[in-house]
């Protein structure tokens, strides 16, 4: 089975642009979370999509959104970045709720200058 | 906020030796799980022990949880170079379903 893919995985842009985030789960599973990594916040909770809809959000300012596909892709989106916004986006996908171990992808270092 | 604190933030062993860390939590969960977390990249899942649970073992891992105490462990029995890494706890917490809280991380050094 093919693993959780992330695109880009490199991303630089400049603050007041917008970038979009693209995470392919695994074959079958339903549920795509998505965290950001930063070195002085740590691993946090963006928000998690299960068919389609939104189930939880994290407390990210409203420039932060995101979608499910009915193919269970998902895309999230930033827009008029800021500098904090630097960090290691991270997808992770499960079958079906986060009572199940979730399957991380390589996630998508962005640097915004 | 983090939901889990991780102790010690950072340990140094020699290959062959035990390494053990703890995780505190703050609220009920359902579940708690382990990951690690090579330089840079994308985290990896060890294991998932539910609170109705004390104990699982998983090759050279084993995780103990105290629920009276809000705490887990993790012990890596064993150690090999390839084990150094970062390793997280992670809570589903009681109440806020689909949302996983970490912990700060421990991040751990195995020399030869």
């Amino acid at each position: 089975k093919a693993g959780v893919t992330q695109t880009p995985r490199y991303l630089i842009k400049t603050r007041g642009q917008q970038v979009t985030l693209s995470c392919s789960p695994i074959s079958g599973h339903r549920s795509v979370s998505w965290y950001q990594q930063t070195p002085g916040q740590g691993l946090q909770f963006l928000f998690e999509y299960f068919s389609e809809t939104q189930r939880n959000k994290g407390n990210f300012p409203g420039r932060f959104s995101g979608r499910q596909f009915s193919n269970s892709r998902s895309e999230m989106n930033v827009s008029t970045l800021e500098l904090g916004d630097s960090a290691l986006y991270l997808c992770a996908s499960s079958w079906a709720t986060l009572s199940y171990e979730q399957y991380f992808g390589p996630g998508t270092r962005l640097t915004v200058t | 906020s983090q939901q889990g604190e991780e102790d010690p933030q950072a340990l140094s062993i020699q290959e062959g030796e035990n390494a053990t860390m703890n995780c505190s939590y703050k609220t009920s969960i359902n579940n708690l799980q382990w990951y690690r977390q090579n330089s840079g990249r994308g985290l990896v899942h060890l294991i998932l022990i539910r609170s109705n649970e004390r104990e699982k073992h998983s090759g050279r891992l084993r995780v103990t949880l105290d629920t009276s105490k809000k705490s887990s462990s993790l012990l890596i029995t064993a150690s090999r170079a390839a084990d150094t890494a970062s390793y997280f706890c992670a809570t589903d917490v009681t109440g806020t379903a689909s949302k996983l809280t970490f912990g700060t991380g421990t991040r751990l050094q195995v020399t030869l």
